[in-house]
């Protein structure tokens, strides 16, 4: 019955690694999210694409970059991880049509040493 | 930005006493949703309250919302030991872009 599904629930890599976060949905929704929670700072939203191949910034995407070369997948990558990136990642969808209701998945608890 | 932010940041009460927990934000919305977070997983959706409603119930919810103080409160009746987790508001300002921005949580602990 799951939903939204986070690839990796506990990825552990180094500073200057290139790191990849994998989100698939099996609803068909049209939107994408990737969020970070951080102690006392709640969630932030890092990227969102509204469709294939589209993809617009949230409020702190800098050091991220996205991938949707499929409506089902969207990707995130850290070009070159640095320790201030450690934080757990939120993927979330939601169909375009009605009221936007997030779907989560489980989360990614991502360390960088 | 952050547009809601919760109150209490942490709650703790027992087994069987209601739980109440509110959300402030900052400009006008299009509705207001509450999400529960058990430890270490990802946020599940609870209730949606959209801005011409006042009040909704959903099993032993019921939330509020409040347009003119740009407020709204969870509560949670007879609580459970497995109510335990971060709940946050999430608001929704319209538009066409989806976007949601959510508050910093309160997290609520039910002792037994």
């Amino acid at each position: 019955d799951v939903k939204v599904t986070q690839s990796s629930r506990y990825l552990v890599k180094r500073t200057g690694e290139k790191v990849f976060l994998e989100c698939v949905q099996d609803m068909d929704h049209e939107n994408m999210f990737w969020y970070r929670q951080d102690p006392g700072l709640g969630l932030r939203l890092i990227y969102f694409s509204y469709d294939v191949k589209m993809k617009e910034k949230g409020d702190i995407p800098e050091g991220y970059s996205v991938s949707r070369e499929k409506k089902e997948r969207f990707s995130l990558i850290l070009e070159s991880a640095s320790t201030n990136q450690t934080s757990m990642y939120l993927c979330a969808s939601l169909r375009e049509s009605g009221a936007n209701v997030l779907t989560f998945g489980a989360g990614s608890r991502l360390t960088v040493l | 930005s952050q547009q809601g932010e919760e109150d209490p940041q942490a709650l703790s009460i027992q087994e069987g006493e209601n739980a109440t927990m509110n959300c402030s934000y900052k400009t006008s919305i299009n509705n207001l949703q509450w999400y529960r977070q058990n430890s270490g997983r990802g946020l599940v959706h609870l209730i949606l309250i959209r801005s011409n409603e006042r009040e909704k119930h959903s099993g032993r919810l019921r939330v509020t919302l409040d347009t003119s103080k740009k407020s709204s409160s969870l509560l949670i009746t007879a609580s459970r030991a497995a109510d335990t987790a971060s709940y946050f508001c999430a608001t929704d300002v319209g538009g066409s872009n989806y976007k949601l921005t959510f508050g910093k949580g309160t997290l609520l602990t039910v002792n037994p």
